[in-house]
């Protein structure tokens, strides 16, 4: 079994500080950990993921992931927030032989 | 080119109405999805299809019929429409499904109403 936490359900910043958006997994398996994210009215768009290999992981639009097994986290990060980023991101989880597993969301809010 | 695509994007339906949402993808992708996204924008995955063939239907009721007649379409079907079907139900599909790993592409959803 696996499950996502997201640390959470709003976080809101200023347009040009950090971003980070929290996730945990429990997985019993090695886990595979990938963030999606939601604009409004839209599908989800994988923003980045981790498989095997470098734990600090890139994505798209400046956004990037480290996964650190010994806090089994995968926490979201990008240093400098545009007005253009604020959506749900999602974290979810998945293991060899199982489903794609989402946490509850995360609505980033961005003020100018 | 829309990758995923759903019909329709709004409906809006009494209880105990039969609909249908279809779903199509141009990737040429083996494995298509259905997910529901709750009001609190919880999302679980419902059914999977791979090359036309059911592989993951998770704890639904049996008023919700998946059809894939090719691989790539996955319709969905609801009969006797409760109130609490109201959801965004969105399309997915991936490239083989037998890895884990793999990137799910979404369509748009569609925003199910049931008065």
């Amino acid at each position: 079994a696996q499950s996502v936490t997201q640390l959470g359900s709003h976080v809101s910043v200023s347009e040009g500080a950090l971003v980070l958006l929290r996730c945990n997994y429990s997985s019993s398996v090695p886990p595979y950990l990938f963030w999606y994210v939601q604009y409004p009215n839209q599908g989800l768009q994988l923003l980045l993921k981790y498989t095997t290999g470098a734990t600090l992981v890139k994505g798209i639009n400046g956004f990037e992931a480290e996964f650190k097994k010994s806090e089994t986290s995968f926490h979201l990060t990008k240093p400098s927030a545009h007005m253009s980023d604020a959506a749900e991101y999602f974290c979810a989880v998945s293991a060899r032989h199982s489903t794609l597993t989402f946490g509850k969301g995360t609505m980033l809010l961005v003020s100018p | 080119d829309t990758a995923v695509s759903q019909t329709p994007k709004y409906l809006v339906t009494q209880m105990g109405n039969d609909k249908s949402i279809k779903c199509e993808q141009n990737l040429g992708h083996d494995t298509m999805y259905w997910y529901k996204q709750d009001s609190k924008k919880f999302l679980k995955i419902m059914f999977s299809y791979n090359n036309k063939e059911l592989i993951i239907n998770e704890t639904v009721p049996n008023r919700f019929s998946p059809k894939s007649p090719d691989k790539a379409h996955l319709n969905l079907h609801i009969n006797s429409l409760e109130l609490g079907d109201s959801a965004v139900y969105f399309c997915a599909s991936s490239q083989s499904g037998d890895t884990a790993q793999e990137t799910q592409y979404f369509g748009p959803g569609t925003r199910l109403l049931v008065l």
